[in-house]
């Protein structure tokens, strides 16, 4: 079973617009990942969140992770036509190799 | 090189059929993944080899047999599939250190029917 969820399960925005994704998890982490996949396509690991941190950001990305809350959320800045694709946050579930995957939020950006 | 590269794209099979997919990397990583996604699914765990030994085996069929014939190759291999086994496979590598293990590259899958 998986053990993130993350909502909403679909965004559609349009190009500019701010876009946030958020997940779930139930278990302790050591840290917690974001990929993204286009359609179809191989995953792209975007960032990592270590279980000390609150607060990340890579570019038009930020995220921030909530231990207390089991939590985690991804904003994309002035999102672009490029940036619709599935987003799935991942856990390790304790510092092994199994890594869980979100079900994953399809984001769609309007031109 | 930060690619992980999988052949086939695209395989179609019958239930009877023996095929492989393959999976290479040379990124020196020494963790690589089989995962199986359904659409619109999450991707889910199937096997990790590290140091080219079975580490995780995720309860999965026979009919499914991962070989790791050295650290850059990575092969499973395919036999007497059922039609629910139509799925994208994707193969992963990552280092293996503590945080570095969760930074997984994926390859672009194989898109496997099973007839």
């Amino acid at each position: 079973s998986q053990q993130g969820e993350e909502d909403p399960q679909a965004l559609s925005i349009q190009e500019g617009e701010n876009a946030t994704m958020n997940c779930s998890y139930k278990t302790s982490i050591n840290n917690l990942q974001w990929y993204r996949q286009n359609s179809g396509r191989g995953l792209v690991h975007l960032i990592l969140i270590r279980s000390n941190e609150r607060e990340k950001h890579s570019g038009r990305l930020r995220v921030t992770l909530d231990t207390s809350k089991k939590s985690s959320s991804l904003l994309i800045t002035a999102s672009r036509a490029a940036d619709t694709a599935s987003y799935f946050c991942a856990t390790d579930r304790g510092g092994g190799f199994k890594t869980i995957f979100g079900a994953g939020t399809r984001l769609f950006v309007k031109a | 090189d930060t690619e992980v590269t999988q052949t086939p794209k695209h395989l179609v099979m019958g239930m009877t059929n023996k095929k492989s997919l393959k999976c290479e990397q040379h990124m020196g990583h020494r963790a690589m993944y089989w995962y199986k996604q359904k659409a619109k699914k999450p991707p889910e765990l199937m096997f990790v080899y590290s140091y080219e030994k079975l580490s995780i085996n995720e309860s999965v069929p026979s009919r499914f047999s991962p070989e790791c014939p050295n650290s850059s190759l990575l092969n499973l291999h395919l036999h007497a599939l059922q039609p629910e086994d139509s799925a994208l496979y994707l193969c992963a590598s990552s280092q293996v250190g503590r945080e570095s293990k969760n930074i997984q590259y994926f390859g672009a899958g194989t898109r496997l029917s099973v007839l």
